[in-house]
């Protein structure tokens, strides 16, 4: 099966501008995750939708970071506008799995480096 | 709140056993094991959910002690493959399945 695809792969910005990363699941997981991963740490959940309804973005910087899941299949996470603290990777999961029962499947991820 | 990996660092040689713990200070539902090499996206081992179950494919394997809100990760006869970084994911009974990965435990094993 294809796995989670993500794009961009690099990315590099300067402070106060914005950025967008698109993500595609597996086909027929209902779950999709964006998690932040800052280098040296784990990865941190920004947004959980199941199909195309949140979930959880309770970690979510919504004054400058949207989401979205249209149709209940590709994602896009966007940043405006981007601040240092926000260079990262990006990573999206999906899973086939519900309720904490289902195994995470990782994009590449897309790495951001805000100047 | 974020499950508390250790040791954050250890160095085998290849052959050696290891250990890796976490703890959640939380009542858990889940407890998810991957594996993250420099670079790479995570990669999943095993899920393992209440019921103080215990998980293994080839010599990787888990514990998952729900009293204790703990899961074990168990390396037996490591080989140079297992390096990377290990983190255990918690999901905590009534979160609507919110997956909240640990520190991590970086792994190196050596000849």
């Amino acid at each position: 099966e294809a796995g989670v695809a993500q794009s961009p792969r690099y990315k590099i910005i300067e402070k106060r501008q914005s950025v967008a990363f698109w993500c595609n699941p597996i086909s027929g997981h209902a779950t999709l995750y964006w998690y932040q991963q800052i280098l040296g740490q784990g990865p941190k959940l920004l947004i959980q939708f199941q199909n195309n309804g949140v979930v959880d973005d309770s970690q979510l910087p919504k004054d400058r970071f949207s989401a979205e899941r249209l149709k209940g299949v590709d994602s896009t996470l966007k940043i405006q506008p981007a601040k240092l603290e926000d260079s990262a990777v990006y990573l999206c999961a999906s899973s086939p799995g519900t309720g904490g029962r289902g195994d995470l499947h990782f994009g590449n991820g897309t790495r951001l480096t805000v100047t | 709140q974020q499950p508390v990996q250790s040791p954050q660092a250890v160095i085998l040689r290849e052959g050696e056993d290891a250990v890796i713990n976490c703890s959640s200070s939380k009542a858990l539902y889940s407890v998810h094991w991957y594996r993250q090499k420099h670079g790479e996206a995570p990669v999943f081992l095993m899920i393992l959910l209440k019921g103080g179950e215990q998980k293994g494919h080839d010599k990787i394997s888990a514990s998952f002690n729900e009293k204790k809100q703990q899961s074990s990760l168990y390396l037996t006869a490591s080989q140079l493959s297992y390096s990377g970084t290990y983190f255990c994911g918690t999901v905590h009974t009534g979160t609507a399945s919110k997956l909240t990965f640990g520190t991590g435990t970086r792994l190196q094993v050596t000849l």
